[in-house]
């Protein structure tokens, strides 16, 4: 079974700050995939990345960047100079692979991190 | 295409009652999930389709609950003598199977309190 943990329930932070956001998953399957989504107050998950098992680049994208670490079974992910429309909650989650080019099936989620930045 | 869109946003009902939630999914998405989500918890599968057949249903699909997506493309919901316990918010998501590590959209959801 596959299984999500974000042991950081509630992280605050002042403006400017770094933040790392930890994610530990478990899972039998050697082909997988991970995301990171957003869930802002108004509600509506927003995709943030993805990434598959076979590729343990970590990636950058502006204030964000993420460290996906097999041997440890995790995907972190820290925002750089945190802003106040940062505060939200943070979900990691993972997907099986069903085949070598599809793109998983079921999301399971970890329990979500809620961030808060303070101006 | 503005996205998965979802209707009602909300839905308040006696318990009892049954009750029916839409999702319009992206349109050239072939797969539609849902998901329940409870206060301070992350999103659970339910159920999911590829087109018109369902693939995959959770062991939290009661059989009160039924899904269907009669022409592959929008979907509903369906719970029948709902439960307070069912208070909760229903996600929709779709995605584009067959395409390496397609993520999936989400609608806003359907918040559904049941008194």
């Amino acid at each position: 079974a596959q299984k999500v943990t974000q042991a950081q329930t509630e992280i605050s932070v002042v403006e400017k700050e770094d933040v790392t956001l930890d994610c530990v998953y478990e899972t039998r399957d050697t082909t997988y995939y991970l995301f990171w989504y957003k869930q802002p107050p108004s509600g509506e998950l927003v995709f943030l990345i993805r990434r598959n098992s076979f590729d343990e680049q970590n990636e950058i994208s502006g204030r964000y960047s993420w460290n996906f670490q097999k041997s440890t079974s995790s995907f972190n992910f820290t925002i750089t100079a945190s802003q106040v429309v940062d505060s939200a909650v943070y979900f990691c989650a993972l997907s099986e692979a069903e085949g070598l080019e599809t793109s998983g099936s079921r999301l399971t989620f970890g329990e979500g991190t809620q961030l808060t930045v303070n101006p | 295409d503005t996205g998965v869109s979802q209707n009602p946003r909300h839905k308040i009902t006696k318990r009892g009652q049954n009750v029916t939630f839409r999702c319009d999914p992206i349109s050239e998405h072939n797969r539609l999930y849902w998901y329940r989500q409870t206060l301070g918890q992350g999103p659970e599968f339910l159920t999911y389709f590829q087109n018109e057949a369902q693939l995959e249903k959770s062991r939290l699909l009661s059989d009160r609950f039924s899904a269907e997506r009669p022409k592959g493309s929008f979907s509903t919901l369906e719970i029948q003598r709902t439960e307070q316990g069912d208070s909760a918010m229903y996600l929709c998501a779709s995605s584009l199977y067959g395409l390496a590590g397609s993520e999936q959209f989400f609608g806003p959801g359907t918040r559904l309190t049941v008194l």
